[in-house]
């Protein structure tokens, strides 16, 4: 079975310019979780969908938006870029949204970079 | 506010001995769960064991085992029979009954092993 794919595995972007990050869960897993991982912040949750509903949703501005499509693959779009927004995407998918039985599984995450 | 809490930065542990990883959290849920992820420079978080918190007996995988104790708040990680395949940063993460998608981390624990 194959596990969560995020694309692409490096982008380098710009100020002020926008990116759109990819995830694409395991088979048969309708929840999406996307994390912020830098080394001042840590790890801080985005936000997570189900069943293209946003579930759930972490303390990110507006620029940070994200959709769930029908096969459950998601994106992540950020608007108008910062150099703070360069960290470590990311995804993580599970059955139904991470409880005991149904752990959440990561894929290897979007390294952004901001110039 | 839910918080978790890894008071070690950096461990350091020889082959084949044992290190132990402390964990404390913050929460008024009755409903919550414990998990500890590593994430080698591959970058994958991956699971390493999870902990429901309504469960008194501690979780155990192989060589890995949880010291859970609720009235304290503290989940602590022993790894036994250290390998160097072990060495990863370990983050302590929770999740709540009523938002189950949403993961929250520690700050890590960067495990060195020593041949």
């Amino acid at each position: 079975k194959a596990g969560v794919t995020q694309t692409p595995r490096y982008l380098i972007k710009t100020r002020g310019q926008q990116v759109t990050l990819s995830c694409s869960p395991i088979s048969g897993h309708r929840s999406v979780s996307w994390y912020q991982q830098t080394p001042g912040q840590g790890l801080q949750f985005l936000f997570e969908y189900f069943s293209e509903t946003q579930r759930n949703k972490g303390n990110f501005p507006g620029r940070f938006s994200g959709r769930q499509f029908s096969n459950s693959r998601s994106e992540m779009n950020v608007s108008t870029l910062e150099l703070g927004d360069s960290a470590l995407y990311l995804c993580a998918s599970s059955l139904a949204g991470g409880d005991s039985n149904q752990p959440q599984h990561f894929g290897d995450g979007t390294r952004l970079s901001i110039l | 506010a839910q918080t978790v809490t890894q008071s070690q930065p950096e461990m350091s542990v020889q082959e084949a001995e044992t290190v132990t990883l402390s964990c404390t959290y913050d929460t008024s849920e009755s409903d919550y769960y414990l998990f500890w992820y590593k994430q080698p420079p591959s970058r994958q978080m991956i699971l390493v064991i999870r902990q429901e918190a309504y469960k008194q007996q501690n979780a155990t995988e192989n060589r890995f085992s949880v010291n859970f104790q609720k009235a304290a708040k503290s989940f602590s990680l022993k790894i036994s029979d250290s390998q160097l395949g072990d060495a990863a940063m370990y983050f302590c993460a929770y999740n709540r009954g009523s938002t189950l998608g949403r993961l929250y981390f520690g700050r890590g624990t960067q495990l060195t092993v020593w041949p």
